[in-house]
């Protein structure tokens, strides 16, 4: 099952505006990702935040994490039309020896120019 | 893409023939991955390598198997490719393992009739 699941699904907004995106997980984490992926592209790296981190800033994008809650957030702010994409987050499994990232299904965000 | 590539991009098989997709990274990273994004699925875990001729299953190995002689080349084969295979994928690499960002090819489109 997916570690990473996505909220909500899609998400369209005029450009200018902010956009945020959820992500729920379900066992304990080392760390949570973010990942963009342009339409037939593969996936780019946006910022990586540990679990004893709250929150992290990348330019326009800020990500949150809660642990309690096993939950994170990407906000990402003066929305772009460039930034119209699908938006994965990926989390490790809190275990030695554990090489995977587990991504969830995304959420695919429109900025309307 | 990070100094990776893919080969084919794209290709039309048909069931029950083998298939081998390439991955070359100029990079020099330890870490190897082979993912398939599916609609509805988002990204899955094939198979990874965390050395040369050392590699590991990941959430859908069934159907599939890898090979890593050197450094700079995973291999990612369909003994018999079925119409299920049908998918796109992505080959990732990455310096350090799991609790770092993983860098993406460009991804081949294989079709399975």
């Amino acid at each position: 099952s997916q570690q990473g699941e996505e909220d909500p699904q899609a998400l369209s907004i005029q450009e200018g505006e902010n956009a945020t995106m959820n992500c729920s997980y379900k066992t304990s984490i080392n760390n949570l990702q973010w990942y963009r992926q342009n339409s037939g592209r593969g996936l780019v790296h946006l910022i990586l935040i540990r679990s004893n981190e709250r929150e992290k800033h990348s330019g326009r994008l800020r990500v949150t994490l809660d642990t309690s809650k096993k939950s994170s957030s990407l906000l990402i702010t003066a929305s772009r039309a460039a930034d119209t994409a699908s938006y994965f987050c990926a989390t490790d499994a809190n275990g030695a020896g554990s090489y995977q990232l587990t991504f969830g299904k995304g959420t695919k965000l429109s900025v309307i120019p | 893409d990070a100094g990776i590539t893919q080969s084919p991009r794209h290709k039309v098989t048909e069931t029950g023939t083998p298939v081998t997709l390439r991955c070359h990274q100029t990079e020099n990273h330890r870490y190897m991955y082979w993912y398939r994004q599916d609609p509805g699925h988002g990204l899955r875990l094939i198979h990874y390598s965390y050395g040369v001729k050392d590699t590991d299953k990941g959430e859908v190995s069934d159907g599939y198997s890898v090979s890593r002689s050197k450094t700079e080349d995973f291999l990612l084969t369909l003994e018999s490719a079925t119409s299920s295979q049908t998918s796109v994928y992505f080959c990732a690499i990455s310096p350090s393992g799991v609790s770092y960002e993983q860098y993406f090819g460009p991804g081949t489109r294989l079709t399975v009739t």
